[in-house]
């Protein structure tokens, strides 16, 4: 089945630095890529997603990168602020059957002020 | 858009008892519903996957007689925690998705379950 790594497990950066998050997946048939952010006892809220026909998608300061060939996906913070302190979870689902998504392990990101 | 409520948001029990938590998608219709499960500082387990008008789709190592889950309509899931005991303490959360391909899953709040 499905396997996604995600690296870093934590992520401290200066307030205004980038953060980089990344992840692989194993199936090649995933062709749908969500990353969610989640505050302490909260929802985890989609911020950016990526399908497989697309090599990169940005939305402000947040992107993400897609390299299919090596079943890698990256999420781009830039201008981080403190209120991007939170953890983010990569996924990898395919647009098929059932869309289950299999999460990453996820990253704790401190943005120190 | 896309809004997901998940009630009740924080449960209290003996051991013994079963508890329903109710996932509803309140702006759109959802065919499929997943449960999830999370453990502190964990990342989100996949429980099951609850289909509109047919039995759920449980993954490996999920006992089904233990979480019970029920898809009525297009807009509610429920999942019920039978005979529930404190190993079954956990972080609940459900999502859905809109009908049709290429939709994101949206989350409830969540429901932290404490089994006394």
């Amino acid at each position: 089945g499905e396997n996604v790594e995600q690296h870093p497990s934590t992520l401290s950066v200066q307030e205004g630095d980038s953060a980089v998050i990344k992840c692989t997946y194993s199936d090649s048939a995933s062709n749908y890529f969500p990353w969610y952010k989640q505050e302490l006892g909260k929802r985890p809220q989609l911020i950016i997603d990526i399908r497989s026909n697309v090599g990169e998608k940005k939305d402000q300061r947040i992107a993400v990168t897609l390299n299919k060939t090596a079943k890698h996906f990256s999420l781009h913070i830039t201008e981080t602020q403190p209120e991007d302190s939170a953890v983010y979870f990569c996924a990898a689902s395919t647009a098929s059957g059932t869309y289950k998504y299999i999460f990453g392990t996820g990253t704790r990101l401190k943005v120190l002020a | 858009g896309a809004v997901v409520s998940q009630h009740p948001s924080r449960v209290i029990c003996k051991s013994g008892t079963s508890v329903k938590i109710e996932c509803r998608s309140l702006d759109f219709q959802a065919t499929t519903m997943f449960w999830y499960r999370q453990f502190p500082k964990k990342s989100l387990m996949l429980m099951a996957t609850s289909n509109e008008g047919s039995k759920a789709t449980y993954e490996q190592g999920v006992e089904k007689d233990k979480f019970l889950i029920n898809h009525a309509s297009l807009t509610l899931s429920t999942l019920t925690v039978t005979s529930a005991h404190p190993e079954d303490s956990s972080f609940y959360i459900c999502s859905a998705r809109d009908t049709g391909s290429n939709q994101p899953q949206h989350f409830g709040d969540g429901t932290r379950l404490s089994i006394l």
